[in-house]
């Protein structure tokens, strides 16, 4: 009974370039949520999408990110332009339905050099 | 827009003493009110949740209370142990909309 899978854990990537994460919901869970990391601090709400659909972006910056999560396959975080602030820990969690316990994947680390 | 607040930012007690977090939020349309335990490097661990129609929750060690009128949860954790050593978040959902507010976190330490 796999949990919420992402990848990957660990990301390297150059200011400018673009840095692609992936999120594989738990199985059954039709809701997904992005939530970034600083270090030292909690986790912010950036983008909320079910299948084929965003239902709310307004904590994803309007410039240079986008996420989806497609009728098949996992579910994508996209930066483009990566700049160092964007250095942090993004979190996906999945839950069965609106109200319903979020669960974790294990993070991607994105570090920008 | 809902806001949470989190105190205390640090929390150090001795193994088998009670730690308490508490949580307030301002968004009186919440209805759900998750804790979650995060070790370092790892991923946020749902351990309790509680929804708006009442108002003490247990799950052995750990209960969590909410007092909807005055917007305050509380985390409770009995006979502490080191590996209950952790940041522990509080979070709102907003609204019915589905994403969670975060508190800024407690970081407990259990002192052998």
């Amino acid at each position: 009974n796999a949990g919420v899978m992402q990848n990957p854990r660990h990301l390297v990537r150059r200011r400018g370039q673009e840095a692609r994460l992936r999120c594989s919901p738990m199985k059954g869970h039709s809701h997904v949520y992005w939530y970034r990391q600083l270090p030292e601090e909690g986790l912010k709400f950036m983008v909320y999408l079910q299948k084929e659909n965003i239902i709310d972006e307004s904590g994803m910056p309007k410039e240079r990110f986008s996420a989806e999560f497609p009728k098949e396959g996992p579910s994508i975080l996209r930066i483009q332009q990566v700049v160092r602030g964007d250095s942090a820990a993004y979190f996906c969690a999945s839950s069965l339905g609106d109200n319903q316990p979020q669960h974790f994947g294990d993070g991607t680390r994105l570090s920008i050099l | 827009g809902e806001n949470v607040e989190q105190h205390p930012s640090t929390l150090s007690v001795q193994e088998g003493d009670s730690a308490v977090i508490k949580c307030t939020y301002s968004d009186s349309a919440s209805n759900y009110f998750p804790w979650y335990k995060q070790e370092l490097g790892k991923r946020p661990q749902l351990i309790i949740d509680i929804r708006s129609n009442v108002g003490e929750k247990k799950d052995q060690r750990i209960a969590v209370t909410l007092n909807k009128t005055a917007k305050h949860f509380s985390l409770h954790i009995t006979e502490t142990q080191p590996e209950d050593s952790a940041v522990y978040f509080c979070a709102a959902i907003r609204g019915s909309q589905g994403n969670l507010i975060f508190g800024k976190g407690t970081k407990l330490s259990v002192k052998p």
